[in-house]
Formats: C-alpha cells, sequence, structure tokens
C-alpha cells in the first residue's frame, strides 16, 4: 500500500523560504501517469492545489503561486520536495503531499500524506 | 480559472437518510470531477473519479452523477463514518480547483 509522509519546519517566519518534503513508500515512483503534488489547507478552510510533477520532470503550477514555488523530485530517494519562497501568514496552513494520477479519462489525488501544519508568524 | 460552487455548504441529516450534494463548474468540464471525503484531524479520500466511478474500497452507498456544469455525489442511506466534510474538485484543466465543501452534521 503506497504511503506518502510529509516533513517540514512546523513554525517559520516571514519572508523565510517554505522547504517541505514528502517520503514515498510502498509503491512504484516512477510509472507514467503518476504524478506527485502539492495542497495546501488553511485552518478552517478549503483545500488549494499548489502543484504537481512526474518523475520525469513535466510539472504542473498554481498561476497564482507559480512565482514563488518551486516542486522537484528525486527518484533514487523516492521522494519529492515544494519549496514555496518569501512567506507571508497567509501561506499559514495545513500541507499535503499526494499522488496525482493523470489518465487520458481521469486525472485527480487517489493517495495523501497525513499532512504538516506550517505556521507562519514573527 | 474554473470556479466550483457547492451546494449546500451544511446540511444536517439523521442516520439512514438519503443525503446529495450539489457541484456546479462554471464551464464545461466534461467529466472531469472528482468527490472527496474529509474528516476532521485527517488528510481528504478519494470517493468517486471521472464524476460517477467508484474509487477501490469505497462504500457502494456513495454515488457520483453527472457531466458538463452540474455534478451530485449521493449517499444513499448516511451511515456514522459518513459525518464529514465533502469537497468536489475539477481536474479538466489547470489549475485544479475544489469546491468549497459541504460539512455534513449529525441531525
Amino acid at each position: 500500500q503506497l504511503q506518502l509522509q510529509e516533513s517540514g519546519p512546523g513554525v517559520m517566519n516571514p519572508s523565510e523560504t517554505l522547504s517541505l518534503t514528502c517520503s514515498v513508500s510502498g509503491g512504484s515512483f516512477n510509472s507514467y501517469n503518476h504524478y506527485w503534488g502539492w495542497i495546501r489547507q488553511p485552518p478552517g478552510k478549503g483545500l488549494d492545489w499548489i502543484g504537481s510533477m512526474s518523475s520525469s520532470g513535466d510539472t504542473y503550477y498554481n498561476p497564482s503561486l507559480k512565482n514563488r514555488v518551486n516542486i522537484s523530485v528525486d527518484t533514487s530517494k523516492n521522494h519529492f520536495s515544494l519549496n514555496l519562497n518569501s512567506v507571508t501568514a497567509t501561506d499559514t496552513a495545513i500541507y499535503y503531499c499526494a499522488r496525482h494520477t493523470i489518465e487520458r479519462s481521469w486525472d485527480g489525488f487517489d493517495d495523501w500524506g497525513q499532512g504538516t501544519l506550517v505556521t507562519v508568524s514573527s | 480559472d474554473i470556479q466550483m460552487t457547492q451546494s449546500p455548504s451544511s446540511l444536517s441529516a439523521s442516520v439512514g437518510d438519503r443525503v446529495t450534494i450539489t457541484c456546479r463548474a462554471s464551464q464545461s468540464i466534461s467529466s472531469y470531477l472528482n468527490w472527496y471525503q474529509q474528516k476532521p484531524g485527517k488528510a481528504p479520500n478519494l470517493l468517486i473519479y471521472a464524476a460517477s466511478s467508484l474509487q477501490t474500497g469505497v462504500s457502494s452507498r456513495f454515488s457520483g452523477s453527472g457531466s458538463g456544469t452540474d455534478f451530485t455525489l449521493t449517499i444513499s442511506s448516511l451511515q456514522p463514518e459518513d459525518f464529514a466534510t465533502y469537497y468536489c474538485q475539477e481536474s479538466y484543466t489547470t489549475p485544479r480547483t475544489f469546491g468549497q465543501g459541504t460539512k455534513v452534521e449529525i441531525k
């Protein structure tokens, strides 16, 4: 069974760069139809997709964050990472990593990590 | 961006009730619509993909329908473990967007 686990700082200061890693185990990391994505959820609010990347480097980003975000994949370690620079309090959220399956007939997030809360505060 | 609007935002129902949640897209998304369930403190869980296909391991009391701009999620007989927040999500274009959620509470 596929398992995803986020790791990251917890608390950070405004203007810093958020770096999160998602470790993937129990499944294939290099399938052609599997991308690896990040979704966030501000406390008590809804879900926002940040972006997704395939193991071959194909990347989709949310245009609202594109200037500040970078997703990378390390196939040798079966993990992928999120960097979000110049954070502010509005970036405070639970950050989830997820497997993003993209097929011709459907496209969705079919396995999720447990999430990690990142708080931006001075 | 495509806007996804769910209704209602919340509802109260009893165990055994039939529950229907609707999701409307701001433009046609064909059948590129997924439904997720999220329980407090937990990650979302995929229930329905491609508008009407049941994800492996999900109870058959969940069903989805619709295409184009209007979609529904139906729970045929609400069970105690179904009290949660439900989100629709379109996968027709970038950015992928979610509805604002529908919270299903116990009456």
